[in-house]
């Protein structure tokens, strides 16, 4: 089955502690990105990745660091979560990286993150 | 400016009847695809449908049709027969290349859906 999953699905951790949200894509998609979804907001993308090896910022980068050493894989890393991290996070991937109008975007389930 | 503008928070809707989820897009490029996508309670992204913007016809997938207005830069989704289930968020989505050529989307903040019974 075509999908993309994130873990862990639900986090409550503490200011300053380091993690990681996994991302894995098994339809061999060049594109995956992250966003964050808070009320009002609507989505914002974090960071994009067009390709292994090839990373850039999206509009909210700040206090995410991300890598794409394989082509499946796209971790979020939060060096030092803060409060205002507290979100709910989706990665998405798509098979092009190059500009393709029908080429449509695949979402994770979803990783509910505290902060406290 | 906003790239995706949906300017409904939240609608109500009888069951059974028609509902229009407006939305506006913003972009200076001629080539773009714009997406919906419905979240219910339980948080996933489903997408519902999907325009590009050299398609002459408008959209439809199932009850779900995409009422796109080139000239008014508007692509509002157009649900009929409205049925308990369709109570979610539904978010509009645009896709557009950015300066490299890569693809770049943008979400708006979403329209909130009611069906009452």
């Amino acid at each position: 089955e075509a999908q993309v999953t994130q873990n862990p699905r639900y986090l409550i951790t503490v200011t300053g502690k380091k993690l990681t949200v996994t991302c894995s894509q098994n339809m061999n998609h060049e594109y995956m990105s992250w966003y964050r979804q808070d009320p009002g907001l609507g989505l914002r993308q974090i960071y994009y990745s067009m390709n292994v090896e090839v990373t850039d910022k999206g509009d909210v980068p700040e206090g995410y660091k991300v890598s794409r050493k394989e082509k499946r894989n796209f971790p979020l890393i939060l060096e030092s979560p803060s409060p205002n991290q507290t979100s709910l996070y989706f990665c998405a991937s798509s098979l092009y990286g190059q500009w393709s109008s029908g080429n449509t975007i695949y979402f994770g389930e979803g990783s509910w993150l505290t902060v406290v | 400016a906003q790239k995706i503008t949906q300017t409904q928070p939240g609608m109500f809707v009888q069951e059974k009847e028609a509902v229009t989820l407006d939305c506006t897009y913003d972009t200076s490029d001629q080539s773009y695809g714009l997406f919906w996508y419905k979240q219910p309670s339980s948080g996933e992204m489903i997408f519902l449908i999907y325009q590009g913007s050299y398609d002459e016809q408008n959209a439809t997938e199932g009850r779900y049709s995409l009422n796109f207005q080139k000239a008014r830069k508007s692509a509002n989704l157009v649900i009929s027969a409205s049925q308990l289930g369709d109570s979610a968020m539904y978010f509009c989505a645009m896709r557009e290349p950015n300066s490299g050529g890569y693809q770049k989307v943008t979400f708006g903040t979403g329209t909130k859906l009611q069906v009452i019974p």
